[in-house]
């Protein structure tokens, strides 16, 4: 089956450091690949998003790039932000006529950014 | 616009007894999920339903999980009698459509079962 694999955390940065986060997935098909997020105490927001190979999602100064040739999907940012601790996670979707179009998520990585 | 909204946020229960969680998705969205996220785990997803109809309870444990959403609109899910296993965030999603890239999530109902 459709499964997503995340880096071990937590994850401790200092302010201004520079993030990575490993994604790597195992999909029949040709999945969509997102990256969620989860602030303390709020629900899951949608980060970014890349529906094809070689593309690449940004927002909010992350991106990551769907590798085909790797199923990887690491989530980066230049220099992180205290603001940006939460908990991350990982996400892959295939849409299939019968049965809709869900959402398979890795375990998620906290990452706790220090001033 | 207002986001998508659950009830209660916290819930704590004894083993066998029962338990209801209420999802209000965003208006107009035909689209609604049920996620179960256990500490440390990512959700998984327990049933989808376009409109009132079920697209995807393969994940929902049947014997003592069920959900309904019978106007298209609102959902109620429940879990009937509750095991400690089942002590998890339950979140609620929605979409416009069922194709739809982004799912918008409530921010959950933290369910405990002693």
């Amino acid at each position: 089956g459709d499964s997503v694999t995340q880096m071990e955390g937590p994850v401790t940065l200092s302010e201004e450091a520079f993030l990575t986060i490993n994604c790597t997935y195992t999909a029949t098909g040709y999945p969509s690949l997102f990256w969620y997020v989860q602030y303390p105490g709020e629900g899951l927001q949608l980060l970014l998003k890349a529906t094809k190979a070689d593309d690449k999602g940004s927002n909010k100064g992350f991106e990551a790039t769907y590798r085909k040739e790797t199923t990887s999907f690491h989530l980066e940012k230049g220099s992180v932000q205290v603001s940006d601790s939460a908990v991350y996670f990982c996400a892959l979707r295939i849409f299939k006529e019968t049965s809709g179009s869900r959402l398979t998520f890795g375990e998620g990585t906290q990452l706790t950014v220090n001033p | 616009e207002a986001g998508v909204a659950q009830s209660p946020r916290y819930k704590i229960i004894e083993k066998r007894q029962s338990v209801a969680f209420w999802c209000n998705p965003i208006s107009g969205h035909a689209t609604l999920y049920w996620y179960q996220q256990i500490l440390g785990q990512g959700p998984k997803l327990l049933i989808q339903f376009q409109n009132n109809g079920v697209v995807d309870d393969s994940q929902l444990p049947k014997d003592r999980f069920s959900a309904e959403r019978l106007k298209g609109v609102d959902s109620t899910l429940k879990i009937q009698p509750a095991k400690l296993e089942d002590s998890a965030v339950y979140l609620c999603a929605s979409s416009p459509a069922w194709y739809s890239y982004e799912q918008y999530f409530g921010p959950g109902t933290r369910l405990t079962v002693t």
